[in-house]
């Protein structure tokens, strides 16, 4: 089992409000990940870190914005949220190197009305 | 167009069982492949990895094989569980200085008694 944690891991929630999905890993991981997926579909890379104060945005254009102040904490904040971010959050880390697994956690999923 | 297809999408088979998963990518330069598992309202959990070099892995009733020659791959469960019902995604690494990830849409497998 990943040292890795998410909250809430259920939410619902009105149109416009500000929300924030909590990551946190204690392995010690310089490199964390938020993808979003939805049913069916493949998971997209919405923002990376590669340690603190390094974030970046993935290949999934995204409102949410992202923080990484410590280590083994990368929490992700949508401003207003809508209907159309609607999905399943997964947050994940993993260390350096090519063969190196990267581990997720149990992810949120987000309903917005 | 994503550049790994897995198949089939979704199979049922019943306990007991064996079946294969298939997986096609296009991602290049090739770094390496990952099986994942996915159990519903969790995050995926990796399988196995196999590089360039290997064309075979196993891990319990999981075997995973690699044609690297042309970018195939398949995951064989062996004498299926009701607790391999899943969905198995297959991932891609690409030699690079992110060794990035790109994520396969999943085989949902559903083992019944």
């Amino acid at each position: 089992e990943a040292d890795i944690y998410q909250t809430p891991r259920y939410l619902v929630i009105g149109t416009g409000k500000k929300i924030t999905l909590e990551c946190s890993q204690t392995m010690g991981h310089d490199k964390m990940y938020w993808y979003q997926q939805d049913p069916g579909m493949e998971l997209h890379l919405i923002h990376y870190s590669y340690g603190v104060n390094s974030t970046e945005k993935g290949d999934l254009s995204s409102e949410s914005t992202v923080s990484r102040i410590r280590t083994e904490h990368f929490p992700l904040t949508l401003e207003s949220a809508r209907p159309s971010h609607t999905s399943q959050y997964l947050c994940a880390s993993r260390l350096a190197g090519a063969q190196e697994t990267q581990y997720f956690g149990p992810g949120t999923r987000l309903l917005v009305l | 167009k994503n550049q790994v297809e897995q198949s089939p999408q979704s199979l049922i088979i019943l306990e007991g069982k064996n079946c294969t998963l298939q997986c096609n990518y296009t991602v290049s330069p090739f770094s390496n492949l990952r099986w994942y598992k996915q159990d519903t309202g969790r995050g995926p959990v990796s399988l196995t990895i196999m590089t360039f070099s290997e064309n075979t892995k196993s891990n319990g009733r999981y075997t995973a094989t690699l044609d690297a020659d042309t970018k195939q791959s398949s995951l064989h469960i062996t004498a299926s569980q009701l607790s391999d019902s899943a969905s198995y995604i297959c991932v891609v690494s690409a030699y690079s200085n992110d060794y990035k990830l790109s994520f396969g849409a999943g085989t949902t497998v559903t083992v019944r008694a």
